[in-house]
């Protein structure tokens, strides 16, 4: 079974803090993404990555960074968190193109 | 680009009657459609998925779903509903980019179910 892990369940930052999310995967997947999830939006993908050291934005990628340097690990960094960016973040990954996602349990981040 | 609109953001029903959550879809080609769950606190998991094969596809848990290209949708039935079905359901189409493979979200079905 795939299994995509993420660090935390829940984390509680204050305005202004550097927060890093981490993700882990043990499929040897090329693809990575993170999202967030807010209720009546659905999901909205924020960066995704198709290999190790590459990344590409997602649909709202302001506000946060992204860093890959190893295939299975897939890091969400919030320079300067803001409370607009308290949500739940959800990481995923894909063998490749056509293949569906695998997701991981969600972090929910809330920002004081 | 790709988009996807679910028809109801709640949808209600009894213990052992069929359930339906309706999504229509929008796409420049050939599209990949997948449904997906998510119980409380926990995290996405695949339904079923359709990649061009057979139009009726059937997935886990006694779910399935028929794309009809005529009217752009994708919906998800089930004969009869279980109160472990009460969850919340996203219709997903991918966006067909090679390489990492986009998918874009509906906004979500919350299903209830009634004793």
């Amino acid at each position: 079974d795939v299994k995509v892990t993420q660090s935390s369940r829940y984390l509680v930052k204050r305005t202004g803090e550097k927060v890093f999310l981490e993700c882990v995967q043990d499929m040897d997947h090329e693809n990575m993404f993170w999202y967030r999830q807010d209720p009546g939006l659905g999901l909205r993908l924020i960066y995704f990555s198709y290999d190790v050291k590459m990344k590409e934005k997602g649909d709202i990628p302001e506000g946060y960074s992204v860093s890959r340097e190893k295939k299975e690990r897939f890091s969400l960094i919030l320079e300067s968190a803001s409370t607009n960016q308290t949500s739940m973040y959800l990481c995923a990954s894909s063998l490749g193109s056509g293949n569906e996602q695998y997701f991981g349990p969600g972090t929910r981040l809330t920002v004081t | 680009a790709q988009s996807v609109t679910q028809l109801d953001s709640h949808v209600s029903v009894s213990e052992g009657t069929p359930v339906l959550l309706r999504c229509n879809y929008s796409s420049s080609y050939s599209p990949s459609l997948f449904w997906y769950v998510q119980h409380p606190n926990k995290g996405l998991q695949l339904l079923l998925k359709y990649t061009s094969a057979a139009t009726l596809v059937k997935g886990i848990n006694g779910f399935e779903a028929e794309f009809k290209k005529s009217e752009t949708s994708f919906h998800l039935t089930k004969p009869s509903a279980h109160m472990s079905d009460a969850a919340e359901y996203f219709c997903v189409v991918s966006d067909g980019v090679q390489g990492a493979q986009k998918l874009v979200f509906g906004q979500g079905t919350r299903l209830t179910i009634n004793p």
